[in-house]
This record gives C-alpha cells, structure tokens and sequence, in this order.
C-alpha cells in the first residue's frame, strides 16, 4: 500500500524558515518523481515544485510564486522527500501535500497534508 | 486568480449526469492531452479521478469520464450518487514557453475548483 506521510508543519514568522518532510513506503521511492502542491485556506489547489528521480537527473522545477526561496530535495536512502521553504511570506500559508507524479501531469498518490502557517 | 477556468459549482439529482469544464488556452489545456482531474471531499487529500484527458486510474469508478474538445476539457459524472458531493479540480501541463506570455515559468495549473451538490 502506497504511503506518504507529512510532518513538519506549525507556526512560523514571516522572513522565517521551515522544512516539511514525506516520509513514502510501498513503491520504489528511488524511481519515482515527486511533486509538492499546496492549498491555502478555503482555496484551491497551487502546485509548488517537482522533484525527478536521480536517474533523470534528480533536477527540479518550481511555481514562480516560490522560486528562489523553497527547495526540494530527496533522500532515496531513507526513503525522504523534503522541502526546505526560506523568506517565508503570509501568502505560503496552506497544507502542504506531498504528492507522486508521472507522465506528463499526473498526481497520483497524496500524503495527508501538512498546516504551515506564517504569522506574526 | 487560477489559470484554467471552472463554474463554481454544479449540481444534479441522483441518478443525473452533470459535466464540470475546464477551460484553459492553447498553451496548456489546448496543446496538450495532460489535463488531470482531483476530487476533493472536506478535510482530506485530493484523489486523482482522471489522468492524460480520458484515462481512469485503477479503481476509479467508470460513472467518472473525460474528454476535450479545444482548449477546454470536461470531467461528466453520470449516475450521480451522494458519496460524489465533493469538490473537483482540474490541472494541466503549461509549456515554459509561457514566460513571455503570462510572466510564469510555472509548469502545471489548477482550475479554482467546482463544487459538486448532490440535491
């Protein structure tokens, strides 16, 4: 059975900093693209980045909104998707969700979400 | 403001038929078969429905149907049942060609969503 679990999340400045994990199981973590999308509150639904496998080359790609200040890594050892968001602004308020993705946009598995919230 | 476009809500009685559109341009929905669509119940994950405009995932009930026609795809649910209230999200690749058109690299969109009442 497929598994990805968020954590990390909580309550932080703006100009502050937070990393969100995903912890995956029950597919080949090494061989799969992954993807984060995030929801602000009462929204829709805003893609973040994506994250290829390293036989692709392990190279991202991220929102406009975001660039420059989130990155996502992996750590296919440990089975770990991560993104590391900096400069925080009120408007990265939203449940993060760690996603899978194949072809040319497909989300297929979601984790359970993660609340970041920035506030003063 | 989303990039694709979708009614805000649809609704139908049990049995009907309803189709929820997604209109995009020729950068994305339009110039691609990559539209996606998610159904989303109140406080969990979204659920990917439809992928590549007509193709269902495995254990995806077949009342859930695509199409495209242009630059604007459609999700139809027919013999609409209690357990579809939910909302419904439609995505599609966007060329990084876009840049200079929209001033966004970003490479998959979401429509804002339509909700789905069951009467």
């Amino acid at each position: 059975e497929v598994q990805l679990v968020e954590s990390g999340g909580g309550l932080v400045k703006p100009g502050g900093s937070l990393r969100l994990s995903c912890a995956v199981s029950g597919f080949t973590f090494s061989d799969a693209w992954m993807s984060w999308v995030r929801q602000a509150p009462g929204k829709g639904l805003e893609w973040v980045g994506r994250i290829k496998s390293k036989t692709d080359g392990a190279t991202t790609d991220y929102a406009t909104p975001v660039k420059g200040r989130f990155t996502i890594s992996r750590d296919d050892s440990r089975n770990m998707l991560y993104v590391q968001m900096n400069s925080l602004k009120t408007e990265d308020t939203a449940v993060y969700y760690c996603t899978t993705f194949a072809g040319w946009n497909r989300f297929d598995y979601w984790g359970q979400g993660a609340l970041v919230t920035v506030s003063s | 403001q989303s990039a694709l476009t979708q009614p805000a809500s649809v609704s139908g009685s049990p049995g009907q038929s309803i189709t929820i559109s997604c209109t995009g341009t020729s950068s994305d929905v339009g110039g691609y078969n990559s539209v996606s669509w998610y159904q989303q119940h109140p406080g969990k994950a979204p659920k990917l429905m439809i992928y590549d405009v007509t193709n269902r995932p495995s254990g995806v009930s077949n009342r859930f149907s695509g199409s495209k026609s242009g630059n604007t795809a459609s999700l139809t649910i027919s013999g609409l049942q209690a357990e579809d209230e939910a909302d419904y999200y439609c995505s599609s690749y966007r060329s990084s060609s876009t840049l200079f058109v929209f001033g966004s690299s970003t490479l998959y969109v979401f429509g804002p969503g339509t909700k789905v009442t069951v009467l």
